[in-house]
């Protein structure tokens, strides 16, 4: 069985200030790690992804994220935070090739929400 | 190309009443999948199609169920809708269904409303 916890509900920012979404993965098999974000009455759209090749990872818009086997962690980071920014982060995890699974049924983490301050 | 497009953006219902949802993917992929979004319980997975066959379900009363036809557009229904049932409901599409290798692409979802 795999789980997600998104360590904060919110983060607050100001701008040009860096970021930091902090993501804890449960996952029986090895798990392929994704941030997506979500725009106000949006879809999701992917920011980056980890399958088992690098484990600092980088995404769309300056963003970035490093797997940690051994804390069982996927924190997303970002340098500078830009006001463009502010929206709902969801850490979401995928049991791998070994879990048996047909289609890859994905775990949603409840969402980081980030506020951008001026 | 053009993204995945969830029709219709918004509905209200009545209880008791049943709804359809419709989602066609992006161009090309053969995987479409279907999540409901709600302040309480987040993101949950529904179902996912592949080829017309339902590959995988998650934790959902039968009242809930969905479809794919052969160009691979997908449908969703819900009936006896119930209060819990206001969420924003949300298609995804992808090449294989495989999220190893085959990320989602999500379409702006349907904000169904029951009363």
């Amino acid at each position: 069985a795999q789980s997600v916890t998104q360590l904060d509900s919110h983060v607050s920012v100001s701008e040009g200030t860096p970021v930091l979404l902090r993501c804890n993965y449960s996952s029986s098999y090895s798990p392929s790690l994704f941030w997506y974000v979500q725009h106000p009455n949006k879809g999701l759209q992917l920011l980056l992804k980890y399958t088992s090749a690098a484990t600092l990872v980088k995404g769309i818009n300056g963003f970035e994220a490093e797997f940690k086997k051994s804390e069982t962690s996927f924190h997303l980071t970002k340098p500078s935070a830009h006001m463009s920014d502010a929206a709902e982060y969801f850490c979401v995890v995928s049991e791998g090739p070994g879990s048996g699974a047909g289609s890859y049924q994905l775990t949603f983490g409840k969402g980081t929400k980030l506020s951008v301050i001026p | 190309k053009a993204g995945v497009t969830q029709t219709p953006r918004y509905l209200i219902k009545t209880r008791g009443q049943q709804v359809t949802l419709s989602c066609s993917p992006i161009s090309g992929h053969r995987s479409v999948s279907w999540y409901q979004q709600t302040p309480g319980q987040g993101l949950q997975f529904l179902f996912e199609y592949f080829s017309e066959t339902q590959r995988n379900k998650g934790n959902f009363p039968g009242r809930f169920s969905g479809r794919q036809f052969s160009n691979s557009r997908s449908e969703m229904n819900v009936s006896t809708l119930e209060l819990g049932d206001s969420a924003l409901y949300l298609c995804a599409s992808s090449l294989t269904g495989n999220s190893y290798n085959s990320p989602l692409h999500f379409g702006n979802g349907t904000r169904l409303t029951v009363t």
